[in-house]
């Protein structure tokens, strides 16, 4: 059965320290990996995802088999940053599998 | 462009009721997602249809819970005989097609169910 496992319910960091969202995944085959944000009261979207190797909003996130996990990270954190993110699986079944979620806090 | 639209945005129920959430997804959008989000949680799939038909449903978690989508637009999740257990947040979510690889998926506001 395939699994993403986030360790982090709450991480808060300084405005200007790097951040570093974790996310481990358990899947036999190929997976797909996203990371979805939800900022306050809006609804929940895309941030990023693996097969498109590019930087949105500062953000980056490798996929690493080896260690199966695809970790989100920012040199240096804004306070706009500070949301719920989630990062979910597609493995060819057609739902996504997320996460439980990390709530991210940017200190001023 | 319009979004993904669920109504109503609040729903209170008493258990044992029927209800009726309904998703509006985005106009040419072939695939239709149900997910359930209880506290604390992270999204879980419930359903997927491509265009009237549905494709997986899987995640439904029980046969109190059915889904349509009759014309391949909107979608209506269904639950009968409500229990506690049922209360959540509903999301539904829409994406262009499967084709190749997986398409982004766009998210409706969520129903808040709240079953008394």
């Amino acid at each position: 059965a395939q699994r993403v496992t986030q360790p982090e319910k709450l991480l808060s960091v300084f405005k200007g320290a790097p951040v570093e969202l974790k996310c481990n995944y358990s899947y036999s085959g190929s997976p797909e990996l996203f990371w979805y944000v939800q900022y306050s009261r809006q609804r929940l979207q895309l941030l990023l995802r693996h097969i498109s190797r590019e930087s949105i909003k500062g953000f980056t996130a490798d996929l690493n088999k080896g260690e199966t996990s695809f970790h989100l990270k920012k040199p240096f954190a804004q306070e706009e940053d500070s949301a719920m993110y989630y990062c979910a699986l597609s493995g060819g079944a057609d739902g996504l599998t997320f996460g439980k979620g990390t709530h991210l806090i940017i200190q001023p | 462009g319009a979004g993904v639209s669920q109504t109503p945005s609040n729903k209170v129920t008493e258990k044992g009721k029927y209800v009726e959430l309904r998703c509006d997804p985005i106009s040419g959008h072939t695939a239709l997602y149900w997910y359930r989000q209880s506290l604390g949680q992270g999204p879980e799939f419930l359903i997927y249809f491509q265009g009237t038909g549905a494709a997986d449903d899987s995640g439904l978690p029980n046969d109190r819970f059915f889904a349509v989508r009759p014309e391949g637009s909107v979608s209506t999740l269904k639950i009968q005989r409500t229990e506690r257990g049922d209360s959540a947040v509903y999301l539904c979510a829409s994406s262009r097609d499967r084709g190749q690889g997986t398409d982004t998926q766009y998210f409706g506001p969520g129903t808040r169910l709240t079953v008394l």
